[in-house]
């Protein structure tokens, strides 16, 4: 069975600072790997979706990266904003979704 | 885009009554809809899968007694949460996959919060 981990579980940054949040995979055999933010309360907002022959995804201040034979996807934020506090969610699909423990990102003023 | 939409957003109900949640597709239909727990501080686990007219695949652990899922139509699934106890308070996604969609493509619901007291 698919196993999603995500590191660091939290992480607390001060504003402006670039940042990575890790996500790691056991089964390389995945259709697509794709990061979700989800703010306190609420459902799931999609922010990248990298396709399993991609190499990676860009979105504004977002670059997401996927190394299936090596089981890791990065997040990658650069010139974090308060507004980016938010739990960050990375999952392997499949036949389902498998999805990660979670990043809670805090971004201090 | 494609929207899903779920009903209602937060719920609190007495210990011993049944609670249900309905998850409907605004713009597309569903053949397949995902039904999702997620607790405080962690991440989704999946809960079922429903096909339109066909009865639920449950993930293992998951009472098919207890969480009645029923996908009448291709825009809307529900789950009832019966004899519902203070330990499945959790928060609750439903997300759909439309007929045209690829098999990884899934739209995600905004949550029901349930509160059993």
């Amino acid at each position: 069975k698919q196993e999603v981990t995500q590191i660091p579980a939290a992480l607390s940054v001060p504003e402006g600072e670039n940042l990575v949040l890790n996500c790691s995979f056991t089964d390389s055999a995945i259709y697509n790997l794709q990061w979700f933010r989800q703010d306190p309360g609420k459902g799931l907002t999609s922010l990248l979706l990298i396709q399993s022959s991609q190499r990676e995804q860009t979105s504004g201040r977002l670059n997401a990266s996927l190394d299936k034979s090596s089981g890791r996807s990065t997040l990658y934020i650069a010139a974090s904003q308060p507004g980016d506090s938010a739990t960050y969610l990375c999952a392997a699909t499949g036949n389902q979704f498998y999805f990660g423990t979670g990043t809670s990102l805090t971004v201090i003023p | 885009g494609a929207v899903v939409s779920q009903h209602p957003s937060w719920v609190i109900c007495k210990s011993g009554t049944s609670v249900k949640i309905e998850c409907r597709s605004l713009d597309f239909q569903a053949t397949t809809m995902f039904w999702y727990r997620q607790f405080p501080k962690q991440s989704l686990m999946l809960m079922a899968t429903s096909n339109e007219g066909s009865k639920a695949t449950y993930e293992q652990g998951v009472e098919k007694d207890k969480f009645l899922i029923n996908h009448a139509s291709l825009t809307l699934s529900t789950l009832t949460v019966t004899s519902a106890h203070p330990e499945d308070s959790s928060f609750y996604i439903c997300s759909a996959r439309g007929l045209a969609g690829a098999s990884d493509t899934q739209y995600f619901g905004p949550g029901t919060r349930l509160t059993v007291l």
